[in-house]
C-alpha cells in the first residue's frame, strides 16, 4: 500500500536559516504529493502541491520537487522566519481517494 | 468562500455519552473526509464520502462510531458510548474531484473524562 515517511522531528533554526525536511513515499502508479502545515491549534493547510514527476511546487518561499527517480519530495525554504514555526506533513494521494499522511515534523525558529 | 465548517470548536463530556461532530463542507465538493489525530497515532482516517455515499469506513475505531451525511452540505461523526481514550481532536476535511487538495475545517478538540 501507500505510504509517507518524514524526517523525524523536532527541528530547531535560527531565523534566516536554510530549511530542509525530507519525504520520501512509497506508492504504486503516478501519486500527487501534497505539504501541508498546521498552526497551533488549527487544522491543516495545504501549502503546496506537485502532481507529476519533475513538477516543483512553491508557496510562501517554500519549494519541494517531485523526484520520481528517488521517490522523494523534499521540502525547502531558503530563509525561515519565526511565523513559519508549525508542524509539517508530507502527503500523498493515489489512486485510492484519500490522502496518506507522513508522521508530521515539528519546526520551531527561534528569532 | 467560509471553508470547512466544525462544530463544536471543544466538546468535554463524560464517559458513556453521546457526542456528536459536525461538519459543512466547502460548497461544490464532492469529497468528506473524517480524519482523528493523537499524539500517539497521528493522523487517522476514519471514514470518508463521495457525492454523500460512504466508501470506505475501514478506519473506523469500532461499532461506537457512525458517520452519515444526509445532503452534500453536511455530515456527522457519532460517538456512542463515548470513552476516555476517544479524547483527540477529530478534522474533517473536503476536496473536489479525485486528485485535489483537501481543505480542512479547525477540528473539533474531544475530551472525555
Amino acid at each position: 500500500g501507500n505510504s509517507v515517511t518524514q524526517m523525524e522531528g523536532p527541528v530547531t533554526l535560527s531565523e534566516e536559516a536554510f530549511l530542509t525536511i525530507n519525504c520520501t513515499y512509497t506508492a504504486t502508479g503516478y501519486p500527487s504529493l501534497f505539504w501541508y502545515v498546521q498552526y497551533p491549534g488549527e487544522g491543516l493547510q495545504l501549502l503546496l502541491k506537485a502532481t507529476k514527476a519533475d513538477d516543483k511546487g512553491s508557496n510562501k518561499g517554500f519549494e519541494a520537487t517531485y523526484r520520481k527517480e528517488t521517490t522523494s519530495f523534499h521540502l525547502e525554504k531558503g530563509s525561515v522566519q519565526v511565523s513559519d514555526s508549525a508542524v509539517y506533513f508530507c502527503a500523498l494521494r493515489g489512486s485510492a481517494r484519500q490522502l496518506t499522511f507522513g508522521s508530521g515534523t515539528q519546526l520551531t525558529v527561534l528569532p | 468562500d467560509a471553508g470547512v465548517i466544525q462544530s463544536p470548536r471543544h466538546e468535554v463530556t463524560e464517559m458513556g455519552q453521546e457526542v456528536t461532530l459536525r461538519c459543512k463542507p466547502i460548497s461544490g465538493h464532492d469529497y468528506l473526509f473524517w480524519y482523528r489525530q493523537t499524539m500517539m497515532r497521528g493522523l487517522e482516517l476514519l471514514i470518508y464520502f463521495n457525492n454523500n455515499v460512504p466508501i470506505d469506513d475501514s478506519g473506523m475505531p469500532e461499532d461506537r462510531f457512525s458517520a452519515k451525511m444526509p445532503n452534500a452540505s453536511f455530515s456527522t461523526l457519532k460517538i456512542q458510548p463515548s470513552e476516555p481514550r476517544d479524547s483527540a481532536v477529530y478534522f474533517c476535511a473536503s476536496s473536489f474531484a479525485v486528485l485535489g487538495g483537501y481543505t480542512f475545517g479547525s477540528g473539533t478538540r474531544l475530551t472525555v473524562v
